[in-house]
């Protein structure tokens, strides 16, 4: 069991299909995270919430909008997928941007994405 | 550029040592992490070195050397539940994560 919650876990979506992805932390912590695990890359940043503002958006492409409405919940809001975007989204949180020193961030069990 | 350098995959024997080994070319250096990925799950926080040294953890240790940009995760006595992928990230000097590929290690009887 985690502190991060994810849903759904997983979806299927055609290419002009709008759907929404869903994150909610129960840690008390500031920063929330959008990544994509892709098989055998690395973890690929994407958005970055840092008490409800956006603080970082690493190129990517607008078919992608997130959404945070409190220090809570973080959405990832989708609209005309390429099959490419089909991977793993996980959902992350940390107390402070980076987490600071030892501070770790915490993730949740992801939502695996398949665009047909 | 920036890369994290891990081995793709290891096998091991079960009750045996492993080593995890990995690289890092960062712009500065403000920590290091190991994380623990199963099958389908989310990533679970295992290490964090910032000075050289090793840091021993029940089975598990995770060593650092800054002046030569390497990590090893280091895990004894192993066991079936073991086997999971190990991602190696660095922060860099904007405090900015870096991640590896991630080692997928399977672990034989």
């Amino acid at each position: 069991e985690t502190g991060v919650t994810q849903t759904p876990r997983h979806l299927v979506m055609g290419m002009t299909n709008k759907k929404s992805l869903k994150c909610e932390q129960h840690l008390g912590h500031n920063a929330m995270y959008w990544y994509k695990q892709s098989a055998k890359k690395p973890l690929e940043l994407m958005f970055v919430y840092s008490l409800e503002e956006r603080v970082e958006n690493n190129s990517v492409p607008s078919r992608f909008s997130p959404e945070c409405p409190n220090s809570s919940h973080l959405f990832l809001h989708l609209h005309t997928l390429q099959p490419e975007d089909s991977a793993l989204y996980l959902c992350a949180s940390s107390q402070g941007p980076t987490g600071a020193g030892g501070n770790t961030i915490y993730f949740g069990e992801g939502s695996w994405l398949t665009v047909v | 550029g920036q890369n994290i350098d891990q081995p793709t995959e290891m096998t091991a024997t079960e009750g045996a040592i492993v080593q995890i080994n990995c690289t890092y070319q960062t712009s500065g250096f403000n920590g290091l992490f190991w994380y623990q990925q199963h099958a389908g799950e989310a990533p679970t926080f295992l290490s964090y070195n910032v000075l050289d040294g090793l840091e021993e953890k029940g089975r598990f240790s995770s060593f650092l050397s800054r002046s030569k940009g390497y990590s090893y995760l280091l895990l004894k006595e192993l066991q079936m539940k073991d086997s999971a992928s190990y991602l190696c990230a660095v922060r860099d000097s904007n405090y900015q994560l870096i991640w590896g590929a991630g080692t997928k290690l399977i672990i034989k009887p």
